[in-house]
């Protein structure tokens, strides 16, 4: 079973306005971490956000803000105010317990019109 | 603060040929370091991890190999590729319990024939 679910392939929005991508996770551990990051067309993975599975309030950064839903097991990307130079593809990933194994989806390519 | 290298940028190699793709980092010890590949749209997947010089982890079989000669070097290797072995390889570090994102490197765009 697939541990990180995309479900939007693409996504587009209007510059200035604010997008959410969405991530569903599947997991028994009780301790695990959610990240999210963007690719962009040059393809280095830029590190956005980062939520613990104990945190109790959603992770932000900026422009970036996590939808973290436990009970649904969702961690949703809220972009606000979006830049043309969003327009990336952008991965959730998740890490159980001790591993060190980051399992990705399979990402969501977001395109920002002017 | 820290940076990641890695090189070659991009690589055009002949099946069955050798393969060594090296990541280093500077500014940090004792990193945790790592190897994903990225086939073409598709996402990240696992393929090596270390967390120490010589501790090598392997998370998918296949006729890759890992190598961690100094603490902040990490080496990719094959003795022969395979077309299936192309791929976008990224490399990537993290400090356990200090902090638990992982930074990655620019990647290498490997291209098989």
């Amino acid at each position: 079973a697939q541990k990180i679910t995309q479900t939007q392939p693409g996504m587009f929005v209007q510059e200035k306005e604010a997008v959410t991508l969405d991530c569903t996770y599947d997991t028994s551990d009780p301790s695990y971490g959610l990240f999210w990051y963007k690719q962009p067309s040059s393809g280095e993975m830029i590190f956005l956000i980062y939520q613990g599975s104990y945190d109790q309030q959603n992770a932000t950064e900026g422009r970036y803000s996590l939808n973290f839903q436990k009970a649904r097991k969702s961690a949703n990307l809220v972009i606000s105010a979006s830049q043309l130079g969003d327009s990336a593809m952008y991965f959730c990933a998740m890490r159980e317990g001790g591993s060190e194994k980051l399992v990705f989806g399979k990402g969501t390519k977001l395109t920002v019109n002017p | 603060s820290q940076t990641i290298h890695q090189w070659p940028a991009t690589l055009v190699q002949p099946v069955g040929s050798p393969l060594s793709l090296e990541c280093t980092v500077e500014g940090t010890s004792n990193p945790n370091l790592y190897w994903y590949r990225q086939a073409a749209g598709r996402g990240l997947q696992l393929l090596f991890y270390s967390v120490g010089i010589g501790q090598i982890s392997s998370e998918v079989p296949q006729n890759l190999s890992a190598s961690r000669p100094q603490d902040r070097q990490f080496i990719l290797s094959s003795k022969k590729l395979l077309l299936s072995d192309s791929g976008f390889y990224l490399c990537a570090w993290s400090v356990l319990l200090a902090d638990p994102r992982k930074y990655f490197g620019p990647g290498t765009r490997l291209t098989v024939l």
